[in-house]
């Protein structure tokens, strides 16, 4: 059973380019979380989705962000016009949807992709 | 704002010894703390913690809450070099899926 695919690893952009990250969440798991890891700091929580939905986007800019999760394929999180402050570690992570109404807390991380403004 | 902090920032150790690390909260509506440890990439799972003073153990690594002075620990005893990593704490709340408030973490170096 395969994690939590997220890609690029690596990805390099020039300040005012786009950056698209790609997260495939684990084979089940229908809710998708984005968080960001900037450098000597602990992960802060961006955008909460499920499918064709966005749950909870209260950690997200409110300009320049963007995530969706569409019915087919994986999630994306887009950044337009990115800036050097942009530059840090995204997680996606995902989880099951719970059972009984309880929700289930315990997030499965991908490996991050690491963007870099230049 | 929910605050989660962890202590020590960063901690040196040597192979066999035994290290707590201490992770308290203020948040709204709790609902559960987590462990997780991170080396270079994905943090992985360790605990997930809902009921004060029930004792979570796996292997070497243990870790109890305290949901009345609002703290947890995570214990490693018989430390390898294996365990250096990121240690990270996150908190739950009883809101709208599952959003965790991470901790700074605490840098553990295990040396030979």
């Amino acid at each position: 059973n395969a994690g939590v695919m997220q890609n690029p690893r690596h990805l390099v952009r020039r300040r005012g380019q786009e950056a698209r990250l790609r997260c495939s969440p684990m084979k089940g798991h229908s809710h998708v979380y984005w968080y960001r890891q900037l450098p000597e700091e602990g992960l802060k929580f961006m955008v909460y989705l499920q499918k064709e939905n966005i749950i909870d986007e209260s950690g997200m800019p409110k300009e320049r962000f963007s995530a969706e999760f569409p019915k087919e394929g994986p999630s994306i999180l887009r950044i337009q016009q990115v800036v050097r402050g942009d530059s840090a570690a995204y997680f996606c992570a995902s989880s099951l949807p719970g059972q009984a109404g309880v929700r289930d807390e315990k997030l499965f991380f991908g490996s991050g992709t690491q963007l870099s403004v230049l | 704002e929910d605050k989660v902090v962890q202590s020590p920032l960063s901690l040196v150790v040597h192979e066999g010894d035994t290290v707590t690390l201490n992770c308290s909260y203020e948040v709204t509506n709790f609902r559960s703390l987590l462990w997780y440890k991170q080396e270079k990439k994905a943090p992985t799972f360790l605990f997930m913690l809902t009921s004060s003073g029930i004792e979570k153990k796996s292997g070497r690594l243990s870790s109890i809450l305290d949901k009345k002075e609002l703290f947890s620990i995570l214990n490693i005893t018989a430390t390898q070099t294996g365990d250096s990593a990121v240690y990270l704490c996150a908190v739950g709340v009883e809101t709208s899926g599952s959003r965790l408030t991470f901790g700074e973490g605490t840098q553990l170096t295990v040396n030979p």
